[in-house]
This record gives structure tokens, sequence and C-alpha cells, in this order.
């Protein structure tokens, strides 16, 4: 089966670090685009950013740029979002998402999200 | 609040059609393709129209989109109480190098 499977919820504080998974599955891993997108509560959707994991291309959208770091494992199919020090603003549910099928930010297959709660 | 706008809410009927707009600029909407999400409580979003009309296999064709100068729309025909959900507009912005959302529209089934 093609999927993406997140790392499970999180509880943190504020100043703590976090680095949450996406694992992919059935298909190759390597050459499609992982992204990462935010749903605050109550809000939209949020472009995060984008790795390619064949090369690890990483491009993240401005307002998001020095606030998370986005990398990749491709020995395991996994890439991750992390953080060095977490506000309370960061909580949020976090889903990561493959593009390049159609193009790549074109999301064709989502996690299942992780929720991410930042609270002292 | 986006760059792409969209109402916050619709609504109609079971059979009904609606239509969901998103609105842009030169940018984003106007100069880039349109890609609309389907956005379920409590699950992961769902694509539901690429390229600004074009449909993956396995979504129902009463999900038409369509893309006129800097405005999208998604149609929705035969409205079903399942289709009750958030739908997002996505397209590539200039500004940000990067592709955005719309602020989302929430559909209630009547």
């Amino acid at each position: 089966e093609v999927q993406l499977v997140q790392s499970g919820e999180e509880v943190k504080k504020p100043g703590e670090s976090l680095k949450i998974s996406c694992k992919g599955s059935g298909y190759s891993f390597t050459t499609y685009w992982i992204a990462w997108v935010r749903q605050m509560p109550g809000k939209g959707l949020e472009w995060m950013g984008i790795i390619y994991p064949a090369e690890s291309d990483t491009r993240y959208t401005p307002s998001f740029q020095g606030r998370v770091t986005i990398s990749v494992d491709k020995s395991i199919a996994t890439a991750y979002l992390q953080w060095s020090s977490l506000k309370a603003s960061d909580t949020a549910m976090y889903y990561c998402a493959r593009g390049g099928t159609y193009s790549y930010s074109v999301i064709d297959m989502w996690g299942q999200g992780t929720r991410v709660t930042v609270s002292s | 609040q986006s760059v792409l706008t969209q109402p916050p809410s619709a609504s109609g009927t079971p059979g009904q059609r609606v239509t969901i707009s998103c609105s842009g600029s030169s940018s984003n909407v106007g100069g880039y393709t349109v890609d609309w999400y389907q956005h379920l409580p409590g699950t992961a979003p769902k694509l539901l129209i690429y390229t600004n009309n074009q449909r993956p296999s396995g979504v129902p064709d009463r999900f038409s989109g369509s893309k006129s100068g800097t405005s999208a729309s998604l149609a929705i025909s035969g409205l079903q109480s399942e289709d009750e959900a958030d739908y997002y507009c996505a397209a590539w912005d200039d500004r940000v190098n990067g592709p955005i959302f719309g602020g989302g529209t929430k559909l209630t089934v009547l």
C-alpha cells in the first residue's frame, strides 16, 4: 500500500526541541517530493516547505524559513520536520504530503497528521 | 489572511449544485494552474482537482474545476451529505516563490 505514516502526537513545553517524522512506503520514496503543511487550531492549511529526497533539495515558504528544518533520511524513506525551540504558536496539526505525480507542488497523498501541542 | 481569497462558507441542499470561488492575482492564479483539496474533519486532505480542471483517478465527476483570469472555481453537482467538508484552492505564488493555499471554504450540506 502506498502511504505516508507520521509519528505520534507530541506535547512539549516552550523552548523544547522536537523532531517529527514521516515514513513513506509502497512507492519510490526518493523520486517524489515531500511537503510539510501546517494547520493551526481553527485555521486553514499553510504550506511550510518541501524536500526532494533524492538530492535533499529543500525549499521553504518565507514565513517558515529559519523557524523549522526539513530533512530526510533516504536509507529509511523518512522525512523530518524539526524545531530547535518551540513556541506556543507552534501548536498545530502538521501533515506531510507527497508531491510530484502531476507536478512538484500538487499533493496527491497525505500523511495522517501529527498533532503538536506546546504549552507550559 | 491568504492572498488567495475564498468565501469562508458555502451551503447547499442535497442534489443541488454549488460553486466555490478562489480569487487571486497575476502573481498566482492569473499566471499558474490551480488545484483544489477537500478536507473532511478528522481526516487528511484529499486532492480533488489539479491543473485547473483535471480530476485524479477516483474523484467523482460531480467535482469540476475551472479558471478564468485571476479567478478559479470549484463546482460540486449533485451535492451529497458526505461532501460536507472544508475546501481549499492552491496555486504557485511568485511573491513567496512557492505554493500557497487559499483560506478555505467550509461547505455545509443543509
